[in-house]
């Protein structure tokens, strides 16, 4: 299976600032990396998909990069709701994959 | 607008089976395939499988494959896992979600599955 590494495990910054999330893959992935945003309580929510592709309704803030076995989701301009579990998917190869996370803390 | 909404919790004993649906509004079930993924308390996410809406063939994930069942009933417009064999070890929520050009796109609200004996 294709393992998928996030890091840092956990973000603290200010609103306004630039968060810069990492997912490393244990293989060449292509372009098949996608981000989603996780809430307690609500239902996961896609921000990127194909490496750099906003989903629908997804503002310009959220910006994904990478290719091969690296990728990166950038959100500038923090607000107070950014603050969530981040998340990377691959779907190159079954069985599709999941990062373990990334917690965004905005204070 | 796509949407998915799930039943409810579940509390199972080990070894029984358990049943989840996930009804889908705003589009057919046709249209987009339907994966399912689940996460246990402090784990990651884990996908079990998915059911492809064109040609309705089903992929496992090894780990699940002797012990999961997904169907679909198109004209209810629900989608359902069935996992049997239940351990604690399966003690998750579970959640749906569309496949939208192979993007996870909408996902269901989770629901949780608790095994004790």
């Amino acid at each position: 299976d294709i393992v998928l590494t996030q890091s840092p495990g956990t973000l603290s910054l200010s609103p306004g600032r630039s968060a810069t999330l990492s997912c490393w893959a244990s293989q060449d992935i292509n372009n098949a990396m996608s981000w989603f945003q996780y809430k307690p309580g609500q239902a996961p929510r896609l921000l990127i998909f194909d490496v750099s592709i906003r989903a629908s309704g997804i503002p310009t803030r959220f910006s994904g990069s990478g290719s091969g076995t690296d990728f990166t989701l950038t959100i500038s301009s923090l607000e107070p709701d950014d603050s969530a579990l981040y998340f990377c998917q691959q779907r190159f190869a079954w069985p599709i994959t999941f990062g373990q996370g990334t917690r965004l803390e905005i204070k | 607008q796509v949407q998915l909404v799930q039943s409810g919790a579940e509390v199972r004993k080990p070894g029984a089976s358990v049943k989840v649906s996930c009804k889908a509004s705003g589009y057919s079930l046709t249209t987009y395939g339907m994966h399912w993924v689940r996460q246990a308390p402090g784990q990651r996410l884990e996908w079990m499988g998915w059911i492809n809406a064109g040609s309705g063939n089903i992929e496992y994930s090894q780990k699940f494959q002797d012990r999961v069942t997904m169907t679909k009933e198109t004209s209810a417009s629900t989608a359902y896992m069935e996992l049997s064999s239940l351990r604690s070890e399966d003690t998750a929520v579970y959640y749906c979600a569309t496949d939208q050009a192979g993007a996870l796109g909408s996902w269901g609200q989770g629901t949780l599955v608790s095994v004790s004996s």
